[in-house]
């Protein structure tokens, strides 16, 4: 089976500028998760969906941050405007009950 | 909010060596992964744990969870340089629920 697709593999920002992610999940995964990953740490849950609808978001910096998932399927991750502190790698996972299939991350630096 | 501490954070060995790596947490999880992150990529599920003192072997790799299902350990046989990565566990509470991850250890196997 395909596995999560994510684009663009990395972006450079300058701070203040917004930017986008996209994620296409495991055909028929109904959880999508974005995550944040700072060099030398693990990954950090930003948002949760149970098909187009937020299961947790209590992590996410909802001032700058902010993400959908309309149809149930493909899922957006926004920030507006960026920080330096935002500079790590936004991982995108889908699950099933054995456990998560990320893609292969955008990698952001806002310099 | 529940922590997963994971030791040593690094570890460099000889090719052909033994290793163990560890998880640890004062929380109960219902399930326990394993994952292995190379540069540039996204974690790779090694192993789902569900059981209390449940032992699971992937050919030079074994994975424990405690009996008390708060830790579990990582044990590399003879171990490659292909072995080298990231090693993350996570623990949920929910089947296909949010998993918390630790920070991983940085495991490195010099030829």
């Amino acid at each position: 089976e395909a596995g999560v697709a994510q684009s663009p593999r990395y972006k450079i920002i300058e701070k203040r500028q917004s930017v986008a992610f996209w994620c296409n999940p495991i055909s028929g995964h109904a959880t999508l998760y974005w995550y944040q990953q700072i060099l030398g740490q693990g990954p950090k849950l930003l948002i949760q969906f149970q098909n187009n609808g937020v299961v947790d978001d209590s992590q996410l910096p909802k001032d700058r941050f902010s993400a959908e998932r309309l149809k149930g399927v493909d899922s957006t991750l926004k920030i507006q405007p960026a920080k330096l502190e935002d500079s790590a790698v936004y991982l995108c996972a889908s699950s099933s009950l054995d456990g998560y299939t990320f893609g292969s991350g955008t990698r952001l630096t806002v310099v | 909010t529940q922590l997963l501490e994971q030791s040593p954070q690094f570890l460099s060995i000889q090719e052909g060596e033994n290793l163990t790596v560890y998880c640890n947490s004062s929380s109960v999880f219902s399930s326990l992964q394993w994952y292995r992150q190379e540069p540039g990529e996204g974690p790779v599920l090694l192993v789902t744990v569900v059981t209390g003192g449940e032992v699971k072997k992937l050919k030079r790799l074994t994975f424990q969870f405690g009996d008390a299902r708060k830790d579990s350990s990582l044990h590399i046989t003879a171990a490659q340089p292909g072995d080298t990565g990231l090693y993350l566990c996570a623990g949920a509470n929910t089947n296909a629920g949010k998993s918390t991850f630790g920070d991983g250890t940085t495991l490195t196997v010099k030829p």
